[in-house]
């Protein structure tokens, strides 16, 4: 069935340090959402991105939507040791229910 | 305010027994949801409800029902048939088709 693939599985960063984590898909994503899950809680979402091409600020996270819609990134300028979490992308689906990628665990040392 | 509640937080199972995990929400969503999480393997559908007294399983159904018989409510039953129960279980719901979920805080359930 449908897959989303994330990559990469686990970042170490220094606090100040960017952050991308991608989103890959083999078929035509309908929309993509993301979500960050902090440690020993649950998913809260982020953001959808729906156009192709669309890109999206929230402050020091930047979300973009590839041209042919099979791709999808989040970047973080600076992180700080608040982002640490792992933060999962979802595609739409043809049915309304999300299919999850495996997630990209973000850690940040001071 | 809104939300959605899960109870208990954690459970613990003998083997062979059933489980029922509550999962309410006063959001006014159509849209209910679960979702299983294991280490290293995201999140994976069990069941999911687009409207009361209607559901459909997801990619894990095997071992797990359901009932929503009414809008805010959407229990699952972790049955004996299910081989390897322990596991974290996320219940989610959303306003409609392609909006965004709102999760609950989850449910840790251990086989002991």
């Amino acid at each position: 069935g449908q897959q989303v693939m994330q990559i990469p599985q686990y970042q170490h960063v220094q606090e100040g340090e960017d952050f991308t984590t991608y989103c890959n898909s083999s078929t035509t994503l309908s929309n993509i959402q993301w979500y960050k899950q902090r440690p020993g809680g649950h998913p809260v979402f982020l953001i959808q991105l729906v156009k192709s091409g669309e890109v999206k600020k929230q402050k020091r996270l930047t979300f973009q939507f590839g041209e042919a819609k099979k791709n999808s990134s989040l970047h973080i300028t600076a992180t700080q040791t608040t982002d640490v979490g792992t933060y999962f992308c979802a595609d739409g689906g043809s049915q309304g229910n999300l299919i999850f990628g495996k997630g990209t665990k973000l850690s940040v040392k001071p | 305010d809104g939300g959605i509640t899960q109870s208990p937080k954690y459970l613990f199972r003998k083997e062979g027994q059933n489980v029922t995990l509550s999962c309410e929400q006063n959001l006014n969503h159509d849209a209910m949801y679960w979702y299983r999480q294991d280490p290293g393997q995201g999140l994976r559908l069990i069941y999911y409800s687009q409207i009361v007294n209607d559901f459909q399983k997801g990619d894990i159904a095997e071992g797990y029902s359901v009932s929503r018989e009414k809008k805010e409510s959407f229990p699952l039953t972790v049955t004996s048939a299910q081989k390897n129960p322990t596991a974290f279980y996320l219940c989610a719901s959303s306003r409609t088709q392609g909006h965004g979920y709102t999760f609950g805080s989850g449910t840790r359930l251990t086989v002991v």
